[in-house]
């Protein structure tokens, strides 16, 4: 049971650059996120999925696309990387998208745009 | 606005002596209240969560919380710190449905 696993694990490009980030659980949970880690800032919510086959923006969405491929995986695409997007990225999952719910983290993208 | 606070940046400690990392909050209703800790190079990991009933709340590694309504806090508390308990804490409030709140952290260095 690996839990959450996101690859790459760093990852650094020019400006004008696209990638992906890939995220994957094995927890058979229904809800996924995606957040960035910035210095002093806690972490803030780019995108979600609430089940297989639905998306929904979170706080900070521009610049940012997101698919849910099926209930394993959920993706980030970066499709013009610009330097504020420097960040730490984090996948996590939840069983249901409920307050109450615990969220389980992957170990994290670091990505660096020059 | 709904906001979570973590005043200090950095707490230090001896091991062995207690400690307390402080959370505050402001939000509306009855909250429901999480800690994350972060080691190194690693994703948060769930430490306990505060959803109703008993304001002292017991987690994973010894930690626990208090919940106090009155002051607005939920700080997380051990009795004896180990070096292996140095890492970033998160306090985290949900504010319903996808939306959680989290703290700026708070990084606890425990000196041997």
């Amino acid at each position: 049971n690996a839990g959450v696993t996101q690859t790459p694990k760093f990852q650094v490009l020019k400006t004008g650059q696209s990638m992906t980030l890939q995220c994957a659980q094995d927890m058979n949970h229904n809800s996924m996120y995606w957040y960035r880690q910035d210095p002093g800032m806690g972490l803030r919510l780019i995108y979600y999925s609430a089940s297989e086959g639905t998306t929904d923006k979170g706080e900070v969405p521009n610049g940012y696309n997101v698919s849910r491929l099926n209930k394993r995986e959920f993706s980030l695409r970066l499709e013009s990387a610009a330097p504020s997007q420097t960040s730490v990225y984090f996948c996590a999952s939840s069983e249901v998208l409920e307050s109450t719910d615990t969220q389980y983290f992957g170990p994290g993208t670091r990505l660096t745009v020059l | 606005a709904q906001s979570v606070a973590q005043p200090e940046d950095q707490v230090n400690v001896a091991e062995g002596n207690p400690l307390t990392v402080k959370c505050t909050y402001s939000v509306s209703g009855n909250p429901y209240l999480f800690w994350y800790v972060q080691y190194p190079n690693r994703g948060l990991q769930f430490l306990l969560k505060y959803i109703t009933g008993d304001n002292l709340v017991k987690g994973s590694y010894g930690f626990e919380a208090e919940f106090n309504k009155s002051q607005t806090s939920f700080h997380l508390k051990k009795p004896s710190a180990l070096v292996s308990d140095s890492a970033l804490y998160f306090c985290a409030v949900p504010v319903g449905g996808f939306k959680t709140i989290f703290g700026a952290g708070t990084r606890l260095f425990v000196k041997a």
